[in-house]
């Protein structure tokens, strides 16, 4: 069964910093790998989809990579804004859907 | 196209009402999916449509909730006999297909009272 565990539960840093959030799945068959934001009582917004033949996907300030065989993946966050407080939630589509972890909540102080 | 569309945004419900939510995908997508989300954790299935087959329900979907996606189009989850324990978001997702990601609607809040 594939379980995905992101890693921290919650971060707060200073604006301006780079960041890396981390995500791990027990199961390296995967079809792909995306990252999410959700606002405090929104839905989700997709920030990149990495395919399984895939390293890296590269949006603005956002790096995300795959290690499909460590079974791992890392959100960078370059330059971090007030604006990037939400909580980021990593997906992996395996076994015929997306299957979550439980987030990490991050803080970006001004 | 505005996206994947639910309604209605919340909904406060006694115990043992019935209650529906419905979910508009993007409409070229031919897959939907149904998730719920309690505070604090991530997303868990619920079920999944290619068109107008339900090829998919998790353990979580027990007998009091069903799911219908007429005409490969527009779906609906029904609750009946709602218990405290409905209480979550309920998102809406469709998928054109698995090179393409998912996309998620705002979600319905649920509040059992």
């Amino acid at each position: 069964k594939q379980e995905v565990t992101q890693i921290p539960a919650a971060l707060s840093v200073p604006e301006g910093e780079n960041l890396v959030l981390n995500c791990s799945f027990t199961d390296s068959a995967i079809y792909n790998l995306q990252w999410f934001r959700q606002d405090p009582g929104k839905g989700l917004t997709s920030l990149l989809l990495i395919q399984s033949s895939q390293r890296e996907q590269t949006s603005g300030r956002l790096n995300a990579s795959l290690d499909k065989s460590s079974g791992r993946s890392t959100l960078y966050i370059a330059a971090s804004q007030p604006g990037d407080s939400a909580t980021y939630l990593c997906a992996v589509e395996s076994q015929g859907n997306l299957i979550f972890g439980k987030g990490t909540k991050l803080s970006v102080k001004p | 196209d505005t996206g994947v569309s639910q309604n209605p945004r919340h909904k406060i419900t006694k115990r043992g009402q019935n209650v529906t939510f419905r979910c508009d995908p993007i409409s070229e997508h031919n897959r939907l999916y149904w998730y719920r989300q309690t505070l604090g954790q991530g997303p868990e299935f619920l079920t999944y449509f290619q068109n107008e087959a339900q090829l998919e329900k998790s353990r979580l979907l027990s007998d009091r909730f069903s799911a219908e996606r007429p005409k490969g189009s527009f779906s609906t989850l029904e609750i009946q006999r709602t218990e405290q324990g409905d209480s979550a978001m309920y998102l809406c997702a469709s998928s054109f297909s698995q090179a393409y990601g998912y996309t998620f609607g705002s979600g319905t809040r649920l509040t059992v009272v």
